[in-house]
């Protein structure tokens, strides 16, 4: 069954440091997500990204995260200066139309000291 | 803006049913969803519900919406020890352009007894 994957499991970076998280979505997808979970709290919607352009963000997305899809099969975040308070779950997703069923990835866990 | 809210902790004896119970503030959210999150792994998408229907059965589960009282209810019959996880209900509206991103619960944890 075709699935999201994400890389790395887990990274650890000190405060100011950039961090990319790399995702793969599922290969016939169109719509692409990246969602956060900070331990014991809500998931949380970042971005989505369709047509090569963001189409919606939150408000947590601001000017130190960013999202590119370089080729035909990845699709990053990239985080600039992380802050403590980036230290989250961060997932990816993808889904072939905005009706269908969305698939995550395992997530990549971010830790900030 | 949109809220969605569960009750954080379900404690259940194997072979028991599970109801693990959601509401949402937004009256226009069309599909309402469960997920589920086992240790350590990703969002498995379980079941959804379009709110045009009031009641939606796949096997174990059974979607019940109450959409005057924006509620919606996940239950499990004959729960096993491997349904034990996070639960999250989510809704979006996804022809509002605006807000095709999905809107969670902080999740219901699931745990389940012998």
């Amino acid at each position: 069954e075709p699935e999201v994957t994400q890389t790395p499991s887990h990274q650890v970076t000190q405060m100011g440091q950039e961090v990319i998280l790399r995702c793969v979505p599922i290969s016939n997808h169109l719509y692409f997500y990246w969602y956060r979970q900070i331990l014991g709290q809500k998931v949380e919607f970042l971005v989505s990204f369709y047509n090569n352009e963001i189409s919606e963000k939150s408000e947590i997305f601001d000017d130190q995260f960013s999202v590119e899809r370089p080729d035909g099969s990845n699709f990053t975040l990239k985080i600039r200066s992380t802050k403590l308070e980036d230290s989250a779950m961060y997932f990816c997703a993808s889904t072939l139309s905005v009706t269908g069923e969305l698939f995550f990835g395992e997530g990549s866990r971010l830790t900030v000291l | 803006g949109e809220d969605v809210e569960q009750s954080l902790f379900l404690s259940v004896r194997e072979g028991d049913s599970s109801v693990i119970n959601c509401t949402y503030t937004d009256s226009s959210s069309t599909y309402l969803y469960w997920y589920k999150q086992e240790p350590g792994a990703g969002l498995q998408l379980l079941t959804y519900i379009f709110s045009n229907m009031d009641m939606k059965q796949d096997q174990r589960l059974t979607v019940l919406l109450n959409k005057k009282d924006k509620h919606l209810s996940l239950r499990i019959a004959d729960t096993q020890t491997g349904d034990s996880a996070i639960y999250f209900c989510a809704e979006t509206d996804p022809m509002d352009t605006g807000r095709r991103a999905l809107t969670f619960g902080s999740g219901t944890r699931l745990q389940v007894q012998p």
